[in-house]
């Protein structure tokens, strides 16, 4: 099973509101990944938690905040967005062993509408 | 930082051979993956390299160069539901059992009957 679980696939949100997005995975991954993805735009890398620990933050507004309950579960509050934050934010894990590349699998993603 | 180029856009004809090329400038070079995302959808791991050479599998094919910083993938017997965008990513050195990847802009390849 390589399938990395998304929901909500899509979210209108209005700028005061408080929102979750939700990624779960059960291959036994302990690397996990929040990506951000505007159109016709590569991802770009938002949050790294390996082992259940945060470990790349890239500069990333407080108005997003990740949490990792537990090593399948990974969650990205969101709080107070602005009009431009509205992209496709991408969830992925891989294997947290130190090998020398682990590939990444992704989630399919939720479409994200800031009005 | 980080520098990662590929071409925008690419035509090839249904049936034909297409080559996608890459390169990169980066420092603390790890390895490479190449993606592909079609219109709409998450990205799907293809291929990756990390020493210099060809890899095969099935009708994709990735080389890599270290030395010179190029990779290409290599697409055989085109079908029309290659038709999609095509992300080399380069991996930087693991710390603690994860990797920060870099994305290129994607090659965004378009399959003619």
């Amino acid at each position: 099973d390589t399938e990395v679980t998304q929901t909500p696939k899509h979210l209108v949100m209005g700028m005061t509101n408080k929102k979750s997005l939700k990624c779960e995975q059960h291959m036994g991954h302990r690397a996990m990944y929040w990506y951000k993805q505007k159109a016709k735009k590569p991802p770009e890398l938002m949050f790294v938690y390996s082992y259940e620990k945060l470990s790349i933050n890239e500069s990333v507004p407080s108005r997003f905040s990740p949490e990792c309950p537990n090593s399948s579960l990974l969650n990205l509050h969101l709080h107070a967005l602005q009009p431009e934050d509205s992209a496709l934010y991408l969830c992925a894990s891989s294997q947290g062993v130190k090998r020398v590349l682990n590939e990444q699998y992704f989630g399919p993603g939720t479409r994200l509408t800031v009005t | 930082g980080q520098n990662i180029d590929q071409p925008t856009e690419m035509t090839a004809t249904e049936g034909a051979i297409v080559q996608i090329n890459c390169t990169y400038q980066t420092s603390g070079f790890n390895g490479l993956f190449w993606y592909q995302q079609h219109a709409g959808e998450a990205p799907t791991f293809l291929s990756y390299n990390v020493l210099d050479g060809l890899e095969e599998k099935g009708r994709f094919s990735s080389f890599l160069s270290r030395s010179k910083g190029y990779s290409y993938l290599l697409l055989k017997e085109l079908q029309m539901k290659d038709s999609a965008s095509y992300l080399c990513a380069v991996s930087l050195r693991p710390f603690g059992g994860y990797q920060k990847v870099t994305f290129g802009i994607g090659t965004k390849l378009q399959v003619i009957p």
